[in-house]
């Protein structure tokens, strides 16, 4: 069955630091889409990064890096130089169902990152 | 683009009551609208599936008769909370989906936090 999981539920770092937080999916269909969104407190989901399954390419967006591995079903997310900001809830998300056409997501269940001044 | 709107924000209500949440696309036309469920510290979680002019499709477990979902037009969808009671409380965020485009992306609103008293 498909699934998304996201093994740490909390990290702490130290501003500055360097953190990865690690996804790891299940999925039977060839075609499908990843996503990363963050969740401040204030609750409203970011967009963070979009991958399709035939792309492996990784992925550096300023301070963020993403690593999209097939072979271990994994799609980490690095932040580098980690700031208090980037204190959130960070959720990993599978979007599949090409054959049935539903396009679900099927989401992590999260891990809150905390930044430490 | 790509802006999908909540109305309320949040909002309070007494036991018993009925409170509607809009969801509104504000750039595009969404074939499809997804509500989702997220209580404290939890992941989203799925509730329904509208497309345009048809009937929701419910997520195993959820009430349909207490969740009453309206996508009446392409930029509007409505989920009327029934007879709510305090374990209603949580937050509700929809994402609207465009056909045709980007048919595995989900646009997110920012979310109506309900709170039955």
């Amino acid at each position: 069955a498909q699934k998304v999981t996201q093994a740490q539920t909390e990290i702490s770092v130290v501003e500055k630091e360097d953190v990865t937080l690690d996804c790891v999916y299940e999925t039977r269909d060839t075609t499908y889409y990843l996503f990363w969104y963050k969740q401040p407190p204030s609750g409203e989901l970011v967009f963070l990064i979009r991958r399709n399954s035939f792309d492996e390419q990784n992925e550096i967006s300023g301070r963020y890096s993403w690593n999209f591995q097939k072979s271990t079903s994994s799609f980490n997310f690095t932040i580098t130089a980690s700031q208090v900001v980037d204190s959130a809830v960070y959720f990993c998300a599978l979007s599949e169902g090409v054959n049935s056409g539903t396009y679900k997501y099927i989401f992590g269940t999260g891990t809150r990152l905390k930044v430490l001044a | 683009g790509a802006v999908v709107s909540q109305h309320p924000s949040w909002v309070i209500c007494k036991s018993g009551t009925s409170v509607k949440i809009e969801c509104r696309s504000l750039d595009f036309q969404a074939t499809t609208m997804f509500w989702y469920r997220q209580f404290p510290k939890q992941s989203l979680m799925l509730m329904a599936t509208s497309n345009e002019g048809s009937k929701a499709t419910y997520e195993q477990g959820v009430e349909k008769d207490k969740f009453l979902i309206n996508h009446a037009s392409l930029t509007l969808s409505t989920l009327t909370v029934t007879s709510a009671h305090p374990e209603d409380s949580s937050f509700y965020i929809c994402s609207a989906r465009t056909l045709p485009g980007n048919y595995y992306e989900q646009y997110f609103g920012p979310g109506t936090r309900l709170t039955v008293t």
